[in-house]
């Protein structure tokens, strides 16, 4: 089956440590997004990709780093400067990003105490 | 992108047809409407969207106004799995989504 896969589902961590969070698609699309979404809220967006080995920054970008060295593996490092890292972290591609429609991963709830 | 506002909660009967608005006043030409739901700590699933057109597919329609100042995604025939999140987005195909708070529409027996 095609789709996007996100690991963990849950996720705890000390503060102070980075985190890698993991998205990988097997649908062939060459766009990549992170959003994150806090309680009650919507998403908001942390990074995103066109294509491979590019990458922009969203609305909320301090905090967190990426790469995209293929095209089916998106991951999402946030560090220590992260003031508020708890929240859930989607994961989400498009065929491309002119393209209308993105799929979404299951999520990671990160938690950090 | 144009601002959404909808309301933030809803109720409709299991079987019964749910309509959900969304205003987006300030919507300009080549700004399209999506439809998201997000079931409870899932990851949003894309329902529909539309330019001009009303859109119809195998889960809800969208009736957008002449205007194309507001629109409205009917289930028609709601189940209570169909208890989620909606949200109401417009963007360019190029941009990236701006999803709001939704309105959260609870189906009930």
């Amino acid at each position: 089956d095609g789709g996007i896969t996100q690991s963990p589902k849950y996720l705890f961590r000390k503060e102070g440590q980075n985190v890698t969070l993991s998205c990988e698609q097997n649908l062939n699309h060459d766009a990549m997004y992170w959003y994150r979404q806090d309680p009650g809220q919507g998403l908001r967006l942390i990074y995103y990709s066109q294509i491979v080995n590019d990458f922009q920054k969203g609305d909320i970008a301090e905090g967190y780093s990426v790469s995209r060295e293929k095209k089916e593996s998106f991951p999402l490092t946030v560090t220590s400067a992260q003031k508020n890292p708890t929240a859930f972290y989607l994961c989400a591609s498009s065929i491309g990003a002119l393209s209308y429609e993105q799929y979404f991963g299951p999520g990671t709830r990160l938690t950090v105490t | 992108d144009a601002k959404t506002t909808q309301p933030p909660s809803m109720d409709c009967a299991e079987g019964r047809a749910a309509n959900l608005p969304c205003n987006h006043s300030t919507i300009s030409g080549n700004e399209y409407v999506y439809w998201y739901r997000q079931i409870h700590s899932q990851g949003p699933q894309y329902i529909i969207h539309g330019l001009k057109n009303n859109e119809t597919n195998e889960m809800a329609s969208l009736i957008i106004t002449e205007d194309r100042k507001s629109s409205t995604l009917i289930l028609p025939h709601a189940t209570l799995r169909d208890t989620a999140v909606y949200y109401c987005i417009v963007r360019v195909p190029n941009n990236d989504m701006r999803f709001g708070a939704g309105t959260r529409l609870t189906v009930k027996p």
